[in-house]
């Protein structure tokens, strides 16, 4: 099956501050999907992309398929901001997961 | 409003009891799946059906069952054959297979 790999692992964070979440995988996917897992465990859309570059306010996210990685980009991040985000591909016949990067964002 | 539910949220169970978890969606969805996640870690997909009266297995099916009578249900039996099913619990549906997930919130099962 397809692997996927999320770095870094864990991210501690300013309020305010920028960061770059990476997700790398090893083979051709048909979608990619970014999510944020809150407290209370409910996954949260992000981005639907495939390819190339979306913008939702504060975060955006590229992808560049023929390299098999995709970024997450938080800017001026907030405490609200906090909690695990995970990337999920595309591949055979099901969506996998990365293990997450855990955001923590201090007051 | 659109959306999948789940229920129950929380769930407490003796060992050698099956439970059966909920999950609705009216988004009119045609495929649905259900995941696991255990602490600290990625969801592990269980089950999948594409279609009404039809569902395939996923990575971690033993001790699973599930059904899809209606395209609106798709609930997921944990039997007393699995080993250690304490997990949360997630459901997901998209349009069609390959199609964009979105997920419930989840049961959090614990069994003792």
């Amino acid at each position: 099956g397809i692997q996927v790999e999320q770095s870094p692992p864990d991210l501690i964070l300013q309020e305010g501050a920028n960061s770059t979440l990476r997700c790398n995988f090893s083979d051709s996917v048909n979608n990619l999907q970014w999510f944020h897992q809150n407290p209370w465990g409910q996954l949260i859309n992000l981005f639907y992309i495939p390819s190339g570059t979306k913008q939702n306010g504060r975060l955006s996210a590229t992808t560049v398929a023929t390299e098999r990685y995709s970024l997450l980009y938080i800017s001026s991040s907030q405490t609200t901001d906090s909690g695990v985000y995970f990337c999920a591909v595309w591949g055979d016949y099901k969506l996998s997961f990365g293990a997450g990067t855990t955001v923590t964002v201090r007051a | 409003d659109g959306g999948i539910t789940q229920s129950p949220k929380y769930l407490f169970r003796k060992e050698g009891q099956n439970v059966t978890l909920s999950c609705e969606q009216n988004l009119n969805h045609d495929a649905m799946y259900w995941y696991r996640q255990d602490p600290g870690q990625g969801l592990r997909l269980i089950y999948y059906s594409q279609i009404v009266n039809d569902f395939q297995k996923g990575d971690i099916a033993e001790g699973y069952s599930v059904s899809r009578e209606k395209k609106e249900s798709f609930p997921l039996t944990v039997t007393s054959a699995q080993k250690n099913p304490t997990a949360f619990y997630l459901c997901a549906s998209s349009r069609d297979r390959a199609g964009e997930q979105y997920f419930g919130p989840g049961t959090r099962l614990t069994v003792t």
